[in-house]
């Protein structure tokens, strides 16, 4: 059973780093089916993807977010972790980390639980 | 940016009512559209992929259907429990996009 876990801060003062790691159990981040991904939604508003990166390392960001935003991973940990810098109002969000099915159409097929992340001083 | 543009906003149905809801793309996009269920505190869920395949698991009253640029979700004989809001994602180029979502309510 694949499951994705968030953890990180849920509140981050403006201008600072938001970092969020998903722990991925039951899949293997080599698996080169997948892209590992990161979707949010801000209260009241509809999904936004942020980025993915795939087993060899690359990863694809939004252009909206490209220069502040960071996807990484650690093969060893089965852990993919993001990084938005320069952080304001307009960030807070649900952030989930998700499962890109590259193979089965290109949908996200499982889901975290997208914890609240709110930026405020 | 292929931009999704989903209609209605809003629907208040009755249960047992079939509820229709339409997702256009700003471009052709084939049958690269993915169909998802958002309730209130849980992750969205996959419905439907590539316009119109079936997704195990998921209760068969749910079809969707299309191709190019317009696309639609059905939902025949609504249940209490689909009580949502609907999105549509497109998966034909990136950036990956979804539509503004059509909550739907049990009157």
């Amino acid at each position: 059973q694949v499951q994705l876990q968030e953890s990180g801060p849920g509140l981050v003062k403006p201008s600072q780093t938001l970092s969020l790691t998903c722990t991925v159990s039951g899949a293997s981040l080599t698996n080169n089916e997948y892209y590992w991904s990161w979707v949010r939604q801000p209260p009241g508003k509809g999904l936004e993807w942020i980025g993915y990166i795939y087993y060899s390392g690359d990863s694809f960001n939004n252009p909206s977010l490209r220069s502040r935003l960071t996807i990484s991973m650690d093969t060893s940990k089965n852990q993919f972790s993001l990084k938005l810098t320069s952080v304001t109002a307009a960030d807070t969000a649900f952030y989930y980390c998700a499962r890109y099915n590259q193979a089965n159409g290109g949908n996200f097929d499982h889901w975290g639980q997208g914890p609240l992340v709110i930026v405020s001083s | 940016e292929i931009v999704l543009t989903q209609s209605p906003d809003f629907q208040s149905v009755t249960p047992k009512e079939t509820v229709t809801i339409t997702c256009r793309a700003s471009q052709t996009i084939g049958s690269s559209l993915h169909w998802y269920q958002h309730k209130p505190n849980q992750s969205p869920k996959l419905l439907i992929k590539f316009a119109s395949q079936s997704i195990s698991g998921v209760p068969s009253r749910f079809s969707g259907s299309g191709s190019g640029a317009d696309f639609t979700l059905t939902i025949s004989g609504l249940e209490a429990e689909d009580a949502a809001t609907y999105y549509c994602q497109q998966s034909y180029g990136l950036p990956l996009t979804f539509g503004g979502g059509t909550k739907v309510e049990i009157k």
